[in-house]
């Protein structure tokens, strides 16, 4: 079904620090993984994709691990900066298209 | 890349009138669109995928006949809310991918922030 965020965990980190985002998605038939960042009163923003015949994929300071086996999927940020506050939502997608946002979670910096 | 843009970026209008929000897909064709609601500290949720030349599908739950989509050419959809109620104050957001492109990364409208008073 579709993913429903009721509230938004939290993660504070230290600045310079490097953060990791979590993500459990629900379709075993999603092949297409996204991480989003969502500034307040802003869309969406891409910051990193992965296929299902990838389990790791790099872009600047972040990298996205794909777990299959277990349904999960997580973002590293290297060397947390403050302007990577923000909302971070993980989708899916079969490659037929709709995208299933995963319920996101708040990044903080602290100083 | 490619872009995406919402107008109007925020409305307010008076309940039991309706809202008309423009999708554009700038540099791109865009067969299909989608159409988003996120309430305050929840996820996107998606209400509907808008299909060039034909009729949009919904998601469960979502009217048909409240929110009327519109997908007239292939950069541009509109979603207008009917008969807007405050509890259908919300921000809205589309999106559209470029399966032209180099990937099939999905770019979103920046939003509107819609409130019905």
């Amino acid at each position: 079904g579709e993913s429903v965020g009721l509230h938004l965990p939290t993660l504070s980190v230290q600045e310079g620090d490097n953060s990791i985002i979590n993500c459990a998605y629900s379709n075993s038939a999603s092949d297409y993984f996204i991480w989003y960042k969502q500034e307040s009163g802003k869309g969406p923003q891409f910051i990193i994709d992965i296929r299902s015949n990838m389990d790791k994929r790099q872009g600047q300071r972040v990298t996205v691990l794909l777990n299959k086996t277990v349904k999960h999927l997580s973002l590293q940020i290297a060397a947390t900066q403050p302007g990577d506050s923000a909302v971070y939502f993980c989708a899916e997608s079969p490659l037929s298209q709709k995208l299933v946002f995963g319920q996101g979670t708040r990044l903080t910096i602290n100083p | 890349g490619a872009v995406v843009s919402q107008h109007p970026s925020w409305v307010i209008c008076k309940s039991g009138t309706s809202v008309k929000i423009e999708c554009r897909s700038l540099d791109f064709q865009a067969t299909t669109m989608f159409w988003y609601r996120q309430f305050p500290k929840q996820s996107l949720m998606l209400m509907a995928t808008s299909n060039e030349g034909s009729k949009a599908t919904y998601e469960q739950g979502v009217e048909k006949d409240k929110f009327l989509i519109n997908h007239a050419s292939l950069t541009l959809s509109t979603l207008t809310v009917t008969s807007a109620h405050p509890e259908d104050s919300s921000f809205y957001i589309c999106s559209a991918r470029d399966w032209g492109g180099a990937s099939t990364e999905a770019f979103f409208g920046q939003g509107t922030r819609l409130t019905v008073v």
